[in-house]
């Protein structure tokens, strides 16, 4: 049984671009929530994706948007690159509220 | 707001030892779920162990067990006979029962010294 994955591992961009990145969720799962993790801190909450709807949304500017598609998977789009946007992005899924199981994460780098 | 707070961020421990990660936390509910995370150079992101607020036992989780303070919102992590693959970045967590999102702290650095 796959676990949680997510693609790319890591990508560079530049300042002012715009990156999608996607995440499959565990088997059986039909929640995928996004979280940010800047270097030396511990990740923070994006927003979360339940039945291709936003559900909960985190403390975060409009540049950053998702989508959940029919088979679950969703994807994190980030608008108009800044560099402080420069971190590992993780993706988690679940059956709605219960435990959330994590990915490998996508280390983004903006230069 | 709620917050969480591990005052550590670094801690040693020789192999075969026992360490104690601290964290607090700060929240106006009374029902909620805590979390330590382990995130090792790998970067996956894996749940040791989780405790229910509701819950006046302690978990534990083989060698992982927790000392849960409701009254005074503290929620500490033993880790006992500390093996080379312990070593990673702890994470406390915390997540109101109504709430999807999953508050972290900044994170421990355990070090093993075999």
């Amino acid at each position: 049984d796959a676990g949680v994955t997510q693609s790319p591992t890591h990508l560079i961009k530049t300042r002012g671009q715009q990156v999608t990145l996607r995440c499959s969720p565990k088997s059986g799962h039909d929640t995928v929530s996004w979280y940010q993790q800047a270097l030396g801190q511990g990740p923070q909450f994006i927003f979360q994706y339940y039945e291709e709807e936003e559900r909960q949304r985190g403390n975060f500017p409009d540049r950053f948007s998702g989508h959940q598609f029919p088979n679950y998977s969703s994807e994190l789009n980030v608008n108009a690159l800044l560099l402080g946007d420069s971190a590992l992005y993780l993706c988690a899924s679940s059956v709605l509220a219960y435990e959330q199981y994590f990915g490998p994460g996508t280390r983004l780098t903006v230069t | 707001a709620q917050t969480v707070t591990q005052s550590q961020p670094e801690m040693s421990v020789q192999e075969a030892e026992t360490v104690t990660l601290s964290c607090t936390y700060d929240t106006s509910e009374s029902d909620y779920y805590l979390f330590w995370y382990k995130q090792p150079p790998s970067r996956q992101m894996i749940l040791v162990i989780r405790q229910e607020a509701y819950k006046q036992q302690n978990a534990t989780e083989n060698r992982f067990s927790v000392n849960f303070q409701k009254a005074a919102k503290s929620f500490s992590l033993k880790i006992s006979d500390s093996q080379l693959g312990d070593a990673a970045m702890y994470f406390c967590a915390y997540r109101f029962t109504r709430d999807d999102k999953i508050i972290f702290g900044k994170g421990t650095r355990l070090h093993i010294l075999p």
